[in-house]
């Protein structure tokens, strides 16, 4: 079946732009998860949604990182007035949580680049 | 101090090799452990799953834990160039709806 997806794939943006990056969960998945992963690191925990609650969001760096996910499904992560630091990918996960299955399935990433 | 640790090689291996990975942590907290393969410009996917101690294996897979040591492994046999790709170790302290927390990756290169 069709797993996560992610888009845009690319993104490059000037430092001061706004960007939304958009993530499509596997279908009946109830946990969405965000992690950014910078060059040569392991990917680092944003924030976690059960439905469309945000649970968890310890992991954004700052008041301009917003996640939303009004219906449970899609979710959207956006970056105000993106900065140099801010360079980096971005990957969403999802996950079922039933019975013992609590496996993280993660999308392809959006690698953003801010110039 | 990192709570998970992991060399980054790169590490090279012939064709053919038994590949040793290996993460170490410090939260004793951590139940689930995870191993990830994550090839260049695409999203980690998921390799083996185990809660607690024990071994776990799956075809050329073996993964071990040991949280007496807070060390976990992965071993992969009859290594393949197929395999070349970075690995990444995960933990998480619940199963459900709980962040994982990654190492940096170990980039592994099976040559012909």
């Amino acid at each position: 079946g069709a797993g996560v997806s992610q888009s845009p794939r690319y993104k490059v943006a000037k430092r001061g732009q706004d960007v939304a990056l958009r993530c499509d969960p596997i279908s009946g998945h109830v946990s969405l998860f965000w992690y950014q992963q910078a060059l040569g690191q392991g990917p680092e925990f944003l924030t976690y949604f059960q439905n469309e609650a945000q649970l968890d969001k310890s992991g954004l760096p700052s008041d301009r990182f917003f996640a939303e996910r009004p219906e449970g499904s899609v979710s959207t992560l956006k970056i105000q007035r993106t900065q140099q630091e801010d360079s980096a990918v971005y990957l969403c996960a999802s996950s079922l949580v039933s019975g013992n299955s609590y496996e993280q399935y993660f999308g392809p990433g959006t690698r953003l680049t801010v110039t | 101090q990192k709570e998970v640790e992991q060399d980054p090689g790169p590490l090279s291996v012939p064709e053919g090799a038994i590949v040793s990975l290996n993460c170490t942590y410090s939260n004793s907290a951590f139940q689930y452990f995870m191993w990830y393969r994550q090839y260049s410009r695409k999203g980690p996917e998921l390799l083996m799953y185990t809660y607690s101690s024990g071994n776990k294996e799956d075809g050329r897979f073996t993964a071990q834990v040991d949280k007496s040591s807070k060390y976990i492994s992965l071993f992969i046999r009859d290594s393949q160039p197929s395999d070349s790709a970075t690995y990444l170790c995960a933990m998480s302290i619940t199963g459900g709806g709980n962040k994982l927390t990654f190492g940096t990756g170990t980039q592994l290169k099976v040559e012909l």
